[in-house]
């Protein structure tokens, strides 16, 4: 699977769009990109993924490049519920789902 | 709806003692389910996964197994308990094919 870099941290005001990059300039042409994040002390929460053509859901959008190396997610509104760490995450969807997390990007959004 | 349930939430052992954490998937069938380790400070590690019944894949050697004795049930145990083995746990599952996986709310582990 594909290596993902991600800021360590990032702020964000409350109502502001956050923006959270993700570099993954190995990634193949069968790789998807996932995004999770966790709140502190519960599970990952599943928010988006997406192989090459931009996707939205209620939760955010997902911008892949062009050429797939890099790609952002979108938190349109940020809340101060969305604070936690995300993390992006490339893999063949093929077989089972094994995820392998990284250190991800620890999002503050503050009043 | 689909429902994972873990417990205990939390749970204090002794060293050398035994193990036994429980994830239960409700409102599906024959789905994979994975165990997850998270220590201290630390990013999430896969420890087992199960396609089915009584099929376990270890991913790490450790002082851990895991056992998948009916669909929707999943248990992770130890005989004997490790420091090392302190952290967070966290149970999975996902439809096969599907692409998204879904956590449970974890057991956080103290070893003492």
């Amino acid at each position: 699977d594909a290596k993902t870099t991600q800021p360590t941290s990032m702020d964000c005001a409350e109502g502001r769009a956050a923006n959270l990059p993700c570099n993954h300039s190995t990634i193949s042409g069968n790789e998807y990109v996932y995004w999770y994040r966790q709140i502190h002390s519960q599970g990952p929460q599943y928010i988006i993924h997406g192989l090459k053509n931009n996707e939205t859901n209620e939760m955010a959008s997902l911008i892949i490049t062009e050429d797939r190396k890099s790609s952002t997610l979108i938190l349109p509104h940020a809340t101060l519920r969305d604070t936690a760490v995300y993390y992006c995450i490339v893999r063949v969807a093929v077989g089972f789902q094994k995820l392998v997390f990284g250190t991800g990007t620890r999002l503050l959004v503050s009043p | 709806s689909q429902t994972i349930h873990q417990w205990p939430a939390t749970l204090v052992q002794p060293v050398g003692s035994p193990l036994s954490l429980e994830c239960t998937v409700e409102g599906t069938s024959n789905p994979n389910l994975y165990w997850y380790r998270q220590a201290a400070g630390r990013g999430l590690q896969l420890l087992f996964y199960s396609v089915g019944i009584g099929q376990i894949s270890s991913e790490v050697p450790q002082n851990l197994s895991a056992s998948r004795p009916q669909d929707r049930q999943f248990i992770l145990s130890s005989k004997k308990l490790l420091l090392s083995d302190s952290g967070f746990y966290l149970c999975a599952w996902s439809v096969k094919g599907a692409h998204e996986q879904y956590f449970g709310p974890g057991t956080r582990l103290t070893v003492t």
